[in-house]
């Protein structure tokens, strides 16, 4: 069956460090993809989607996202974080024939430290 | 263009109860796909109505059923609710055929005491 992993639960960074997030999908195809970003009490905001073409995509926010087909990953990333960035971020999936349907990741909640 | 706009935000319903949960679709959009959110379970797909048409349906009991109207607004419905219903459900609209750019409105939480 199709899945996401997201190997990260939990991930702590200091404001400005660098942040990278990983997602890894099992499908035999080349899926949608997409993150999003959840805060506390929210719903899900788009940050950014490949669907073809170039592998790095740039999002809202400055974040930017890398399709490896090699490793079947599309890991998210920031140079800098801000401490505005604290929230959950999810990978999500949308797979060819599945019309709109995502199929998510666990997320992985990001705590930034002052 | 208005975002995805759900109501009620909040809700807190006793068990046995039912419940109707609606969503109003960004304009233009004619897909409305709903999820239910929980610590436990993480996100989950419910379904997926199209141009009034459920075209994708996930693993969950007969008790959650949903439409869509003409105007594609959805409802979805939980009849004969458990405590194990609580959760944030989230509604998305996106415009015609797969994989296009899915938004997601604020969700309504329910609380099944």
């Amino acid at each position: 069956a199709q899945s996401v992993t997201q190997p990260d639960i939990h991930i702590t960074v200091s404001e400005g460090a660098s942040l990278e997030l990983r997602c890894n999908y099992s499908y035999g195809a080349t899926p949608y993809l997409f993150w999003y970003v959840q805060s506390p009490g929210q719903g899900l905001q788009l940050l950014l989607k490949y669907f073809s073409g170039d592998t790095l995509v740039q999002g809202i926010k400055g974040f930017e996202a890398e399709f490896k087909r090699s490793q079947s990953s599309f890991n998210l990333r920031k140079p800098s974080v801000h401490w505005s960035d604290a929230a959950e971020y999810f990978c999500a999936v949308v797979i060819s024939g599945g019309y709109n349907k995502l199929i998510f990741g666990a997320g992985t909640r990001l705590a930034v430290h002052p | 263009k208005a975002g995805v706009t759900q109501t009620p935000r909040y809700l807190i319903k006793t068990r046995g109860q039912q419940v109707t949960l609606s969503c109003s679709p960004i304009s233009g959009h004619r897909s409305v796909s709903w999820y239910q959110q929980t610590p436990g379970q993480g996100l989950q797909f419910l379904f997926e109505y199209f141009s009034e048409t459920q075209r994708n349906k996930g693993n969950f009991p007969g008790r959650f059923s949903g439409r869509q109207f003409s105007n594609s607004r959805s409802e979805m419905n939980v009849s004969t609710l458990e405590l194990g219903d609580s959760a944030l459900y989230l509604c998305a609209s996106s415009d015609s055929g797969s994989g296009n750019t899915i938004y997601f409105g604020e969700g309504s939480w329910l609380t099944v005491v």
